[in-house]
C-alpha cells in the first residue's frame, strides 16, 4: 500500500499557483518525499525530491514540514500544460533501500485540472 | 539521445499466445524496471534489474519474465496471456542513485483478447 495521502483532486486557474498537498504520517528517517506527474497516459515524469529541507528547480518548489509529517509540491504559474496526475510518493535513497530495489510505490495520486 | 524507447506502442494480443515487449535506453542507465498500470490505478512494479545479468522480482511478477543482457535492454516476455494482463506497460529506468529521477518510456498499451 501507498505510504502517502493525497486528495484525489484538485482545480487550479492558469497563471495561479498550483498547491498539492500530501501526508506521509510514517515516514522514516532515511526516507525520501518524491513527486512526479502524469500526463494523459503518458509515462510518468519526475519534477522533484527531498529529505527535510525545501527543494526547488525549474519546474517546482517542495516544501516539507518540520517533523516531515506532510510536504505540499508548488507549481508557481500553473499553465494548461500542468493538468495531470500528480504523484507524491515516499521511499529510501535507491542505493540503501535493498529488497525490492526502486519499487517507487504508486498511489492513485491527484489529478490537477488546470482551467483557463 | 532517446531517453526509454518501448515497443510496440499498442498491441492485441489473444488469450494464450505469448509476446515480448521491448525496451531499450540509451543514457547508460545501470537501472531499469517494468511497471504496469491499470485504468484509473497508480503503477505497479513487475520486475526490475540492477544491471546486465541480474534481475529481481518486484510486486506483480506471476505471468511474466525479463531478462538483461546488455545495459541498454530490458525485455519483458509474456507467455500464455491473460485477459487479467490487459493493461499499460511503461519501462524506466535510473542511474545507481535517483538524484535525477526515473526515466519512463511512453508505454506499450496491450489488450488481450
Amino acid at each position: 500500500d501507498a505510504k502517502t495521502t493525497q486528495p484525489p483532486s484538485m482545480d487550479c486557474a492558469e497563471g495561479r499557483a498550483a498547491n498539492l498537498p500530501c501526508n506521509h504520517s510514517t515516514i522514516s528517517g532515511n526516507e525520501y518525499v518524491y513527486w512526479y506527474r502524469q500526463i494523459h497516459s503518458q509515462g510518468p515524469q519526475y519534477i522533484i525530491h527531498g529529505l527535510k529541507n525545501n527543494e526547488t528547480n525549474e519546474m517546482a518548489s517542495l516544501i516539507i514540514t518540520e517533523d516531515r509529517k506532510s510536504s505540499t509540491l508548488i507549481l508557481p504559474h500553473a499553465t494548461l500544460r500542468d493538468t495531470a496526475v500528480y504523484y507524491c510518493i515516499v521511499r529510501g535513497p535507491i542505493q540503501n533501500y535493498g529488497g525490492s530495489q526502486g519499487n517507487l510505490i504508486f498511489g492513485k495520486g491527484t489529478k490537477l485540472s488546470v482551467k483557463p | 539521445n532517446a531517453g526509454v524507447t518501448q515497443t510496440p506502442k499498442f498491441h492485441i494480443l489473444k488469450i494464450g499466445q505469448s509476446m515480448t515487449l521491448q525496451c531499450t535506453q540509451d543514457m547508460n542507465h545501470n537501472y531499469m524496471y517494468w511497471y504496469r498500470q491499470d485504468p484509473g490505478m497508480g503503477l505497479k512494479l513487475i520486475y526490475y534489474s540492477v544491471g546486465a545479468g541480474i534481475t529481481d522480482k518486484g510486486e506483480v511478477p506471476n505471468g511474466y519474465n525479463v531478462s538483461r543482457s546488455t545495459t541498454e535492454d530490458f525485455p519483458l516476455r509474456l507467455e500464455l496471456a491473460a485477459p487479467s494482463q490487459t493493461s499499460v506497460y511503461f519501462c524506466a529506468s535510473s542511474r545507481w542513485t535517483d538524484y535525477y529521477g526515473y526515466t519512463f518510456g511512453s508505454g506499450t498499451r496491450l489488450t488481450v483478447v
